[in-house]
């Protein structure tokens, strides 16, 4: 059972237009999501995150959103760069625990 | 900081061989430390955890163990590789809130 989807395995994207990149969870006891980019042969790297106290936090071209009743979370990229092209994965958690939930992942190209 | 080293960076195994993958961890102490598989086209599967020396939290059933002999070290181990087995390998340490940060990983190809 799936707790954390992301639904599209790939997206593309004009360089200057916005990314758009969903994940939907089932786990209600969730309460802190995080994004992280990975690319080819190397580890993740943490990019943003949201309490769910909050539904949106913004960090320079990066916002995520958080629509709780939604189960839904989505993140922004604007303007998109070629650099951005990579595997982005969202996660989830509920406390207290440290564990984290990933979801499958989607490939984002960032055309020229 | 904190830096974690992965061992080694690709490895090709014949199926039943033997498997340890050590990740040592830098710049910070009695860590939580993880272990994940990313296969092919997948997404990053929790495989184990640890809190500390000794103390290992097993998330999957498989022909898999870890175990932390030190504080800063965890190591992946199989008795008998599976085909099933073959993925990109990712250490992982508890950082602030949930947020984990990942080594470079370790791509095992078993054939």
């Amino acid at each position: 059972d799936q707790q954390v989807k992301q639904n599209s395995p790939s997206l593309s994207v004009q360089e200057g237009r916005i990314s758009i990149l969903n994940c939907d969870y089932t786990n209600s006891m969730f309460d802190y999501f995080l994004w992280y980019k990975k690319y080819p042969a190397e580890g993740p790297t943490f990019l943003i995150s949201i309490s769910s106290i909050k539904d949106k936090n913004e960090d320079g071209r990066f916002t995520v959103f958080l629509n709780k009743s939604a189960k839904h979370l989505s993140l922004h990229i604007v303007p998109s760069q070629p650099g951005d092209s990579a595997v982005y994965f969202c996660a989830a958690a509920p406390p207290p625990a440290r564990q984290l939930t990933f979801g499958s992942g989607t490939q984002l190209t960032v055309l020229p | 900081s904190q830096t974690i080293h992965q061992w080694p960076a690709t490895l090709v195994q014949p199926v039943g061989s033997p498997l340890s993958l050590e990740c040592t961890v830098e710049g910070t102490s009695n860590p939580n430390l993880y272990w994940y598989r990313q296969a092919a086209g997948r997404g990053l599967q929790l495989l184990f955890y640890s809190v500390g020396i000794g103390q290992i939290s097993s998330e999957v059933p498989q022909n898999l163990s870890a175990s932390r002999p030190q504080d800063r070290q965890f190591i992946l181990s199989s008795k008998k590789l599976l085909l099933s087995d073959s993925g990109f390998y990712l250490c992982a340490l508890h950082r602030n809130l949930y947020e984990q940060y990942f080594g470079p990983g370790t791509r095992l190809t078993v054939t």
